[in-house]
C-alpha cells in the first residue's frame, strides 16, 4: 500500500464546477504539500500545512491530522487550472501521490 | 534568487554512458531531493539529503549515486546508462519546520537512453 493516496486519479469537469481532490496519507508528518504540474513538466507548490486551512485565490486546502486527510478545492474552475495536482507528504523525505489529472472543459 | 537550477535540460545517452546531472540551490535549504518520473507516472525517490555530507538512498536508488560536498550542490550521477533510466529527472529542495518552509523544484532534465 502507498504511503500516500489521491483520488481521483483523473476528474474532467465543466468550467465553473467545483473540484475536490483527496489526499490519505498513513504515516506521521510533519508537513503536506499541495503542487501542481502542468503539461510540459514544470512543479509549482500551491500550499504547505501543518495544520488547518489556507486560501490562495480560489484555491482551498485543509487538512485533518486525526484522520490523515487533506483535501484541495478549487472553485469557479477554469480550463487554465488544467494540470496534475499532487500530493506530498514530509517526514524527513517527501513522498509523493501518484496524482490527479484535472481536466477542465470550457 | 534563482531558486533551484537544474543542468543540463535535455540529454541523448547511450547505453553504458554515464553522465551527471547537476543541481544548485541558493536558497540556503539544508533538505535536497532528486526524484525521476517516468511517463504518466508519478515522482519516484530515487536520493535525498538533509545536509552537507549526508545522503540517503530513496525509492529507486539503483544505477545511481550522488554526493553533497556543499550546501548548495547535489549532483546526480548516473554510471553505466541503460533504457530503464530514460525519464524526467527532478531536483527539488526544501527547509524543514516551521510555517511557510514550501519545496521548490528545478524545471526538469529530460533523459533519453539509446
Amino acid at each position: 500500500k502507498n504511503e500516500v493516496e489521491q483520488s481521483p486519479q483523473n476528474l474532467t469537469a465543466q468550467e465553473g464546477e467545483f473540484i475536490t481532490i483527496n489526499c490519505s496519507y498513513s504515516v506521521g508528518i510533519s508537513a503536506l504539500h499541495w503542487l501542481q504540474q502542468h503539461p510540459g513538466g514544470g512543479i509549482v507548490s500551491l500550499f504547505m500545512l501543518s495544520s488547518g486551512k489556507k486560501k490562495h485565490g480560489r484555491l482551498i486546502a485543509t487538512i485533518n491530522i486525526q484522520e490523515k486527510h487533506s483535501s484541495l478545492h478549487i472553485t469557479a474552475s477554469h480550463p487554465r487550472d488544467s494540470a496534475v495536482y499532487i500530493c506530498a507528504v514530509r517526514v524527513e523525505k517527501l513522498t509523493f501521490g501518484t496524482g490527479t489529472r484535472l481536466t477542465i472543459i470550457p | 534568487n534563482a531558486g533551484v537550477t537544474q543542468t543540463p535540460k535535455f540529454r541523448i545517452l547511450k547505453i553504458g554512458q554515464s553522465m551527471t546531472l547537476q543541481c544548485t540551490q541558493d536558497m540556503n535549504h539544508n533538505y535536497m531531493y532528486w526524484y525521476r518520473q517516468d511517463p504518466g507516472m508519478g515522482l519516484k525517490l530515487i536520493y535525498y539529503s538533509v545536509g552537507a555530507g549526508i545522503t540517503d538512498k530513496g525509492e529507486v536508488p539503483n544505477g545511481y549515486n550522488v554526493s553533497r560536498s556543499t550546501t548548495e550542490d547535489f549532483p546526480l550521477r548516473l554510471e553505466l546508462a541503460a533504457p530503464s533510466q530514460t525519464s524526467v529527472y527532478f531536483c527539488a529542495s526544501t527547509n524543514l519546520g516551521g510555517d511557510g518552509n514550501t519545496i521548490y523544484f528545478g524545471e526538469g532534465s529530460w533523459l533519453t537512453v539509446v
